[in-house]
């Protein structure tokens, strides 16, 4: 295991609701970055945390946002769901840095009815 | 822009086989990391390696192992004797370090399904 947690676990909203996913990062791990991952593709990356600034995100609409707490914990909100955002959301943290090795938690299953 | 490629969809093989699953990358940066990920079904994506791009050796982890080719921009991974257990979905990634908007973060490749039969 590496340490990364995320909840809930699974969730289920209507199209239009908001969301928000959570991620508690490994101790001592800096930077946080969240994916994207639809059924039978690969992870997509939104958007990177690194000391509670972003640093750069994906090709994802404003309606995805996010979080990075002093403790490096980290939220990712998503506000006006559509079908399409149903999916995996991976959490995963690096210790030194935004070069370093991801760390990825068990994700979050979202499903948008 | 950088791109990953994992052509084999799906491989399916039987115990004790050995199986290779590609991977090609595009990227114009000189300097890079290469990773490979394994993912179970139980969603969690499993780190297993990662390689700098001036850092061609090959490496080998027990029955896994890595060939690394920049001529061909290849990142190949070999399970020897698979295992039932080494059934999941395996991703290449990459991630630039060269500075661009990319920096530090993973594109990952569309994943290779592998089954081990026993």
């Amino acid at each position: 295991e590496t340490g990364v947690t995320q909840s809930p676990t699974h969730l289920i909203k209507t199209r239009g609701q908001q969301v928000t996913l959570r991620c508690s990062s490994q101790s001592g791990h800096n930077t946080v970055s969240w994916y994207q991952q639809a059924l039978g593709q690969g992870p997509q990356f939104i958007f990177q945390y690194y000391r509670e600034e972003e640093n750069g995100r994906g090709n994802f609409p404003p309606r995805f946002s996010g979080l990075q707490f002093p403790n490096y914990s980290s939220e990712l909100n998503v506000n006006a769901l559509e079908l399409d955002d149903s999916a995996l959301y991976l959490c995963a943290s690096s210790p030194k840095g935004l070069l370093d090795t991801q760390y990825f938690g068990p994700g979050t299953r979202l499903t948008v009815l | 822009a950088q791109k990953v490629t994992q052509a084999q969809t799906e491989i399916s093989v039987v115990e004790k086989e050995d199986v290779t699953l590609d991977c090609v990358y595009e990227t114009r940066d000189t300097t890079y990391y290469l990773f490979w990920y394994k993912q179970p079904p139980s969603g969690e994506l499993v780190f297993l390696i990662r390689r700098n791009s001036f850092d061609e050796q090959n490496e080998i982890s027990g029955r896994y192992s890595w060939n690394f080719q920049k001529s061909t921009s290849s990142f190949n991974f070999t399970i020897t004797a698979s295992q039932v257990v080494d059934s999941a979905v395996y991703f290449c990634a990459l991630s630039e370090a060269g500075g661009g908007t990319s920096y530090g973060k993973l594109t990952f490749g569309q994943g290779t399904i592998l089954t081990v039969h026993p």
